[in-house]
């Protein structure tokens, strides 16, 4: 079974400052990775999502990732925070071909973003 | 479409109570998941429709879970005998396929109260 490991549980960051949201992955097989946004008492947003070909992957809001297979890591990174991007990440995992069980979800990390 | 689209968005019941949230996807997704998301936590996956067909139910699912989805449009979720426990947020995706076109787009969830 796949499983998701996002180490920080908070990141604060200061305005305008670039951030970086680690994500690790654990899979016997190939996936889909993806990294979703949640703010405050609402659903999911997809930021962006890798499937195959380029390992950089850019989203919406600035967001880019990359994913490195030796490392099994896609991390989140974007340049320049803003005060609107304080949320909730989640990095997930689906099998190729997607799984029984859809997406796997980390724990989450709560980006704070400091004036 | 207005995207996946999840009813109610606030539940309180009192326990022992039964209770059923309806999920309506977007129309040409034929796959159709549950999760449930405790405080702190990402998703966890409960169940999933490929159109009609449950195929697949985690073992969070107790007896008191039951979900349906005829004619594999909309889906109703239902506890039986709600407890405290069962207080969550519940989350639906539908996706096309494994998502690879165009992710898993959620709802925005209802959140449920057990006192």
């Amino acid at each position: 079974a796949q499983s998701v490991t996002q180490l920080d549980s908070q990141v604060p960051v200061f305005e305008e400052a670039p951030v970086e949201l680690r994500c690790n992955y654990s899979s016997s097989v190939s996936v889909y990775l993806f990294w979703y946004v949640q703010y405050p008492n609402q659903g999911l947003q997809l930021l962006l999502k890798y499937l195959s070909g380029s390992t950089l992957v850019k989203g919406i809001n600035g967001f880019e990732a990359e994913f490195n297979k030796s490392q099994t890591s896609f991390h989140l990174r974007k340049p320049s925070v803003h005060i609107s991007d304080t949320a909730e990440y989640f990095c997930a995992v689906t099998l190729f071909g997607g799984g029984a069980d859809g997406l796997t979800f980390g724990k989450g990390t709560h980006l704070i973003i400091q004036p | 479409d207005t995207g996946v689209s999840q009813n109610p968005r606030h539940k309180i019941t009192k326990r022992g109570q039964n209770v059923t949230f309806r999920c309506d996807p977007i129309s040409e997704h034929n796959r159709l998941y549950w999760y449930r998301q405790t405080l702190g936590q990402g998703p966890e996956f409960l169940t999933y429709f490929q159109n009609e067909a449950q195929l697949e139910k985690s073992r969070l699912l107790s007896d008191r879970f039951s979900a349906e989805r005829p004619k594999g449009s909309f889906s109703t979720l239902e506890i039986q005998r709600t407890e405290q426990g069962d207080s969550a947020m519940y989350l639906c995706a539908s996706s096309q396929g494994a998502g690879e076109r165009d992710g898993y787009t959620f709802g925005s969830g209802t959140r449920l109260t057990v006192v």
